[in-house]
């Protein structure tokens, strides 16, 4: 059973359009992320928190909100959807403290035309 | 700009060889650097890691070596199989109390059989 799981797995938006993607851990961890992977780039950090209701800005947050409502449960949010965001979106749970492991979701493909 | 590179972007080897993947940092604060494998269509999973403090870690037939004066490592697979195809990430963390990782744009491993 998948600790991190992301929905949903693909998505086809259109430009301007709004998109939320959603991530679920039972790990109990208290830090989640969202990563973007393009080829070429690895994996870049858009937003993350370290506990409920309160989100922190990554490397990349332009163009991006986060949300998260409580422990298990992390969005991120596309307001105004570009061809640019069109990428694959992963999200990752880890426990407190430094050299903590990350643990990622399947990851969701969003195509926005 | 990139904090963490990896080399080559892709490599091919035969099974049974020793494949050789190379990172190197900038930021002389990181002192902790997992290894992250990522099969298509999955998310990436930690493979091994070492910290700043040792110039050696090993677990079966996975290999880091670290140097810290010229701020490289490389990840040696012996007796590489079929199996560990896959993208191999390097990444990087501080102890700066936000816990954020910074990776490279990763190498893609395939091994012939």
């Amino acid at each position: 059973e998948a600790a991190v799981t992301q929905s949903p797995r693909s998505k086809v938006a259109v430009t301007g359009g709004k998109v939320t993607l959603s991530c679920h851990q039972t790990n109990n961890h208290d830090y989640m992320y969202w990563y973007r992977q393009d080829t070429g780039h690895g994996l870049r950090l858009i937003h993350y928190s370290y506990v409920a209701d309160s989100t922190e800005k990554g490397d990349i947050p332009d163009g991006y909100k986060a949300s998260r409502p409580s422990q298990e449960n992390f969005s991120l949010i596309l307001e105004l959807a570009s061809l640019s965001q069109t990428a694959v979106y992963f999200c990752a749970s880890s426990d407190r403290g430094a050299q903590n492991t990350l643990y990622f979701g399947a990851g969701t493909r969003l195509s926005v035309l | 700009q990139q904090q963490v590179r990896q080399s080559p972007q892709s490599l091919t080897v035969w099974e049974g060889e020793t494949a050789i993947l190379n990172c190197s940092y900038e930021d002389s604060t990181f002192n902790y650097f997992p290894w992250y494998q990522q099969f298509p269509g999955e998310g990436p999973a930690l493979l091994i890691s070492i910290s700043s403090v040792s110039d050696k870690k090993e677990d079966g037939r996975f290999t880091i070596f670290f140097n810290k004066r010229e701020k490289k490592l490389s990840l040696h697979i012996t007796d590489s199989q079929p199996g560990d195809s896959a993208t191999y990430f390097c990444a990087a963390s501080a102890d700066t109390g936000n816990y954020k990782y910074v990776f490279g744009a990763g190498t893609r491993l395939k091994v012939i059989a």
